[in-house]
């Protein structure tokens, strides 16, 4: 069965670089959502996107924006970045409320390292 | 502030025996999920139970929920090297796609 994709797997950039990360939901789920998740952290709610159309934000930076397509993958554009940054990026996607069970279980992708110099 | 802490933080234990980890929250949930995530890899969804229910069983997995206490368990059972990974609880409220906010997570080590 199709995942989540998320390109690149790895990345290196220097401080005050920018950086694009893709996401490609599963065919069918209509929201992604972006976490960041620092080394022995837990994963951090960034923002999400239902319908490509922005649903919820969390604690993303003013210097991170993200959007959705019309093929609904998704792309996380990251400037200026700094050390902290360094970070696991993950994408997921669902389906919403899922009528068996009542909740909105995501799928994660394998995630993109960022690695800032 | 974390919407759910772990507890413990960390946890190594031998092969075959049973492994418990602890969850709790702050504001009102729909559902409690657990994941797991092997090291620097994606998070996997492992089980689900709803405010409404109190126990839930899957496989060697069992998890528990006290909503009056704003807690939930997750026992591993007859564990097996494979298990080592991170777990993590994650609370979502009512809306439809909410997204889920995650705790800190249970390092567990299974000692073969």
């Amino acid at each position: 069965a199709a995942g989540v994709i998320q390109s690149p797997r790895h990345l290196i950039k220097e401080k005050r670089e920018t950086a694009t990360l893709k996401c490609y939901p599963i065919p069918r789920h209509d929201t992604v959502y972006w976490y960041q998740q620092g080394p022995g952290q837990d994963p951090q709610f960034l923002i999400s996107f239902y319908e490509k159309m922005q649903s919820d934000k969390g604690s993303i930076p003013d210097r991170f924006s993200a959007q959705q397509f019309s093929d609904y993958h998704s792309e996380l554009n990251m400037s200026s970045l700094e050390l902290g940054d360094s970070a696991l990026y993950f994408c997921a996607s669902s389906l919403g409320l899922d009528l068996f069970s009542g909740a909105n279980v995501l799928t994660f992708g394998a995630g993109s390292r960022l690695t800032v110099l | 502030s974390q919407q759910g802490e772990e507890d413990p933080q960390a946890l190594s234990i031998q092969e075959g025996e049973n492994a418990t980890m602890n969850c709790s929250y702050k504001t009102s949930i729909n559902n409690l999920q657990w994941y797991r995530q092997n090291s620097g890899r994606g998070l996997v969804h492992l089980i689900l139970i709803r405010s409404n229910e109190r126990e839930k069983h899957s496989g060697r997995l069992r998890v528990t929920l006290d909503t009056s206490k704003k807690s939930s368990s997750l026992l591993i059972t007859a564990s097996r090297a494979a298990d080592t990974a991170s777990y993590f609880c994650a609370t979502a409220g009512n809306f439809g796609n909410e997204k889920l906010t995650f705790g800190t997570g249970t390092r567990l080590t299974i000692i073969p």
